[in-house]
């Protein structure tokens, strides 16, 4: 069974401050998502990762891939209250042959930035 | 508006009753997911379909539940006898090929008292 791990789970942080949220997963895939979602609202599409090594970046958010460590991380820099939201990572199955469709996702990041 | 539509929004029930929600997904997506989402939680996949085809459930779908797209178009999603524990909001997401690229829709918020 896939597990998907993100942490911390809860991110307080100050205005201005930089940090970064991992995620873990179990099995091989070339494949991973990641969502925002605000309080009662539905999942926005950050970033698609294709492969070991992508990079991608979106004004102050930047999401990485390392398929041999299993690990993608979402850097956040000089954060700004329009940030706080819930962040998920998604692993997609369907690139490790296991031919499911379905998306993995984690618990998410629950992040707050305080002015 | 093109996006992934559901209705209704919310939802509150009784403890026994049938619920049934409906998902218009995007017009050229052929691929449509049905996911589950409890407070402070991912969402945890239910079924897919491609086109009518429904090509995958998770164990999560029980007997109560069943999903339909007939056509290839809506999709609904039916609970039968809806017990506290399915209180959650439901997604509906499409694309066209495979989660890459799924848009979600804003979700139908289930409460059963």
């Amino acid at each position: 069974e896939l597990k998907v791990e993100q942490n911390p789970l809860f991110l307080s942080m100050q205005e201005g401050k930089n940090y970064t949220i991992y995620c873990n997963y179990s099995t091989t895939s070339d494949r991973l998502y990641w969502y925002r979602q605000d309080p009662g609202k539905s999942l926005e599409s950050l970033f698609v990762l294709l492969s070991n090594g992508a990079v991608k970046q979106e004004g102050r958010l930047m999401a990485s891939l390392d398929t041999k460590a299993r690990l993608s991380t979402l850097h956040i820099t000089a954060a700004v209250h329009d940030l706080s939201a819930t962040y998920f990572c998604a692993v997609d199955p369907a690139y490790s042959g296991a031919g499911s469709y379905q998306l993995t996702f984690g618990k998410g990041t629950k992040l707050s930035v305080i002015p | 508006d093109t996006g992934v539509s559901q209705d209704p929004r919310h939802k509150i029930t009784k403890r026994g009753q049938n619920v049934t929600f409906r998902c218009d997904p995007i017009s050229e997506h052929n691929r449509l997911y049905w996911y589950r989402q409890t407070l402070g939680q991912g969402p945890e996949f239910l079924t897919y379909f491609q086109n009518e085809a429904q090509l995958e459930k998770s164990r999560l779908l029980s007997d109560r539940f069943s999903a339909e797209r007939p056509k290839g178009s809506f999709s609904t999603l039916e609970i039968q006898r809806t017990e506290q524990g399915d209180s959650a909001m439901y997604l509906c997401a499409s694309s066209n090929r495979g989660p890459l690229e799924a848009f979600f829709g804003q979700g139908t918020r289930l409460t059963v008292v």
